[in-house]
């Protein structure tokens, strides 16, 4: 199946600090990607659809200006988490549609987030 | 919300067949039914889908009742790997935005 690249697979970041996390569809044109969030004990949330070229469409309750979506490409979706805090801490995954068989849904490996 | 219901947990021993049910009364004509899981801090994997047919891969069966309103996903030969937590959930393919909505799941433990 094709695959989805998360990065980083775990990060550590200070209370009021950014972190990136990139997803990248290795070998396939995705122009949908979905961020979701999970908290341990709990099924995967849908934050956000991101659209290559344009803005996100984000879930009642997720704050897009917390939750920076870009998708530049049609490879790669990028969510930044602004000024973090503990409560964010987190198993964030990514997802992505084929281009042309939008059948099908890869799903990276995910990012451990802990805010300290 | 998820608009299927699939039983907590589940206990199949090595070897056996682990038939996983899942309830989705309310599907419409669109709605595909998928089967992902996860395993325990990794994406979730996916392992088959259909419409109203049934369907065979290398990892599993899925059985579809008539009316769809309720399916099975069939590992015939489980294994202390497949240990993972399933997801069933229907997904209209018609838009591309569609997001797959996880439910609960079940969480399936394969014991030796």
């Amino acid at each position: 199946g094709a695959v989805v690249s998360q990065h980083p697979s775990r990060v550590i970041c200070k209370s009021g600090t950014s972190v990136k996390i990139e997803c990248r569809s290795l070998d396939f044109q995705a122009t949908t990607m979905f961020w979701y969030r999970q908290f341990p004990k709990q099924s995967l949330m849908l934050m956000a659809t991101s659209n290559e070229g344009s803005k996100a469409t984000y879930e009642q309750g997720v704050e897009k200006d917390k939750f920076l979506i870009n998708h530049a490409s049609l490879t790669l979706s990028t969510l930044t988490v602004t000024s973090a805090h503990p409560e964010d801490s987190s198993f964030y995954i990514c997802s992505a549609l084929l281009r042309v068989l939008n059948t099908e849904a890869f799903f990276g490996q995910g990012t451990r987030l802990t805010v300290v | 919300d998820a608009k299927t219901t699939q039983p907590p947990s589940m206990d199949c021993a090595e070897g056996r067949a682990a038939n996983l049910p899942c309830n989705h009364s309310t599907i419409s004509g669109n709605e595909y039914v998928y089967w992902y899981r996860q395993i325990h801090s990794q994406g979730p994997q996916y392992i088959i889908h259909g419409l109203k047919n049934n369907e065979t891969n290398e990892m599993a069966s899925l059985i579809i009742t008539e009316d769809r309103k309720s399916s099975t996903l069939i590992l015939p030969h489980a294994t202390l790997r497949d240990t993972a937590v399933y997801y069933c959930i229907v997904r209209d393919n018609s838009n591309s935005g569609y997001a797959l909505n996880f439910g609960k799941g079940t969480s399936l433990l394969v014991t030796p």
